[in-house]
């Protein structure tokens, strides 16, 4: 069954709209989780490291007031796009991991493709 | 910084064949981890095979291998027997087992299986 459950799989929303993206740790407690960003035919790029209890880690380049993430237990950590814009349209996977656990691999998501009319 | 390199865009092959995908990495450390990741239409990212780089032994599941050159900083997966279901996106991607442990991906290789 799932490992990490990622809500909703699909949003279709007008320019201006706020989305809020959940993912959900189903089988252990995930003290980090990875939010990433996957256009047409590239790979996967991280956007933002999200641990529990605190401020979320971002790469370089990406707007942290647009993409908010909020991490409060340790089995969901939520993406909020805030007013979003055509360019935001992309499909957004997320992972889990527990700490200190390297070689145990990340437990993804199913990603959620969002369009922005 | 760790840098993960696949060479080949695309690559086919001839249900029932074998073929293998090349990746290459880049790192100064000596102690990481190394994955191969399929991700079909559907856009799931699934796990196809893990390799330590403190085992010599090369990783194997199934129909899966890789050949693991730690001096080479190279990690090819070799597909057996291709069946159509192995036409997907593959991902080769790196993780270091000290530091904050974010997964480095290649750019990717389609992989297209002809019947």
């Amino acid at each position: 069954g799932a490992v990490v459950s990622q809500h909703p799989s699909r949003v279709i929303c007008k320019s201006g709209t706020s989305v809020k993206i959940e993912c959900r740790s189903l089988d252990f407690q995930a003290t980090t989780m990875f939010w990433y960003r996957q256009f047409p035919k590239q790979s996967l790029m991280l956007m933002a490291t999200s641990n529990e209890g605190s401020k979320a880690t971002y790469e370089q380049g990406v707007e942290k007031d647009k993409f908010l993430i909020n991490h409060a237990s340790l089995t969901l950590s939520t993406l909020t796009v805030t007013s979003a814009h055509p360019e935001d349209s992309s499909f957004y996977i997320c992972s889990s991991q527990r700490w200190g656990s390297g070689d145990q691999p990340q437990h993804f998501g199913d990603g959620t493709r969002l369009s922005i009319l | 910084a760790q840098t993960v390199t696949q060479s080949q865009p695309e690559m086919s092959v001839q249900e029932a064949e074998t073929v293998t995908l090349s990746c290459t990495y880049d790192t100064s450390e000596s102690d990481y981890y190394l994955f191969w990741y399929k991700q079909p239409p559907s856009r799931q990212m699934i796990l196809v095979i893990r390799q330590e780089a403190y085992k010599q032994q090369n990783a194997t599941e199934n129909r899966f291998s890789v050949n693991f050159q730690k001096a080479a900083k190279s990690f090819s997966l070799k597909i057996s027997d291709s069946q159509l279901g192995d036409a997907a996106m593959y991902f080769c991607a790196f993780i270091s087992n000290f530091g904050n442990e974010k997964l480095t991906f290649g750019t990717g290789t389609r992989l297209t299986i002809i019947p």
